[in-house]
C-alpha cells in the first residue's frame, strides 16, 4: 500500500516567519513529487514540483527532496496571511510529469499565517 | 477561457439510483482523472485516462465506472450510489509529460 504522510497540523506562524511542511512517503519507486495548495472550499492548484534529489526554489517557496529519506518538503518564506490554506503533497511512480498514472495524495497540513 | 467544467456541482440522491457525474475540459489535455476528497483521508483518486479508451483503476474505484470516448469528456458514473460514496469530487486535467494538473471546482454529492 503506497503512502504519504503529512503532519496535518493546524501548523501556526507568525507573518514574515518562514513556514516549514513536510511529507514523507513509502514508495521507493516514486519518482515524481508535487505540492499542492488548497484554500478552504477551492478546488487544489499546484505550485511546486521536484524530481532531483535537492532544493528547488520558485519565488518565495523552495521544494527540498531527499530520496534516500523518502522525504520531501515545502518551505514558504516570508510567509503571509494569503498563504493560510491546507498544503497537499502527492507522489507519483512515474518518471515525468504528474500528468500521468496514478497520483497519490497526502491528508494536508493546515497552515495560518497570523498577522 | 481555459478550464475544467463539473455538472453538477452539488447534488443529493438516494441509494440505488444511478447518476452520472460529468467532467469536460476545453484545453485539449490528454490526461484526466477523478479525485474524491473526504475529510480526514485526504483526496484519493478513484480512475484516470491517459487518452481516448484508456483508463485505469486509481487507489479507491470500488463503487465507480468511467469512460473516455471523447478526449475532452470523462464522466463519472456510480451504477448503485451508496451512503459511502458520500463526499466531494473532483475532475482534473492535464497534457501528458506535463507537471500540472488542473482541477474543476468540485461536486458535492449526498446519498441519502
Amino acid at each position: 500500500q503506497k503512502e504519504v504522510e503529512q503532519n496535518s497540523g493546524p501548523l501556526s506562524v507568525p507573518e514574515g516567519a518562514i513556514a516549514s511542511l513536510n511529507c514523507t512517503y513509502s514508495d521507493r519507486g516514486s519518482q515524481s513529487f508535487f505540492w499542492y495548495r488548497q484554500y478552504s472550499g477551492k478546488s487544489p492548484e499546484l505550485i511546486m514540483f521536484i524530481y532531483s534529489n535537492g532544493d528547488k526554489e520558485d519565488g518565495r517557496f523552495t521544494a527540498q527532496l531527499n530520496k534516500a529519506s523518502q522525504y520531501v518538503s515545502l518551505l514558504i518564506r516570508d510567509s503571509q496571511p494569503s498563504d493560510s490554506a491546507t498544503y497537499l503533497c502527492a507522489v507519483t511512480t512515474t518518471d515525468y510529469g504528474g500528468s500521468q498514472g496514478n497520483l497519490i495524495f497526502g491528508k494536508g497540513t493546515k497552515l495560518s499565517v497570523k498577522p | 477561457e481555459a478550464q475544467v467544467t463539473q455538472n453538477p456541482r452539488y447534488l443529493i440522491t438516494v441509494t440505488g439510483k444511478k447518476l452520472t457525474v460529468t467532467c469536460s475540459q476545453n484545453m485539449n489535455h490528454e490526461y484526466m482523472s477523478w479525485y474524491r476528497q473526504d475529510p480526514g483521508l485526504g483526496l484519493r483518486q478513484i480512475y484516470y485516462s491517459m487518452n481516448v479508451e484508456v483508463t485505469d483503476k486509481g487507489d479507491v474505484p470500488e463503487g465507480y465506472k468511467v469512460s473516455r470516448k471523447e478526449k475532452r469528456n470523462f464522466p463519472l458514473i456510480l451504477e448503485s450510489p451508496s451512503p459511502n460514496q458520500t463526499s466531494l469530487y473532483f475532475c482534473a486535467s492535464g497534457f501528458l509529460g506535463s507537471d500540472t494538473q488542473y482541477f474543476g471546482p468540485g461536486t458535492r454529492l449526498t446519498v441519502l
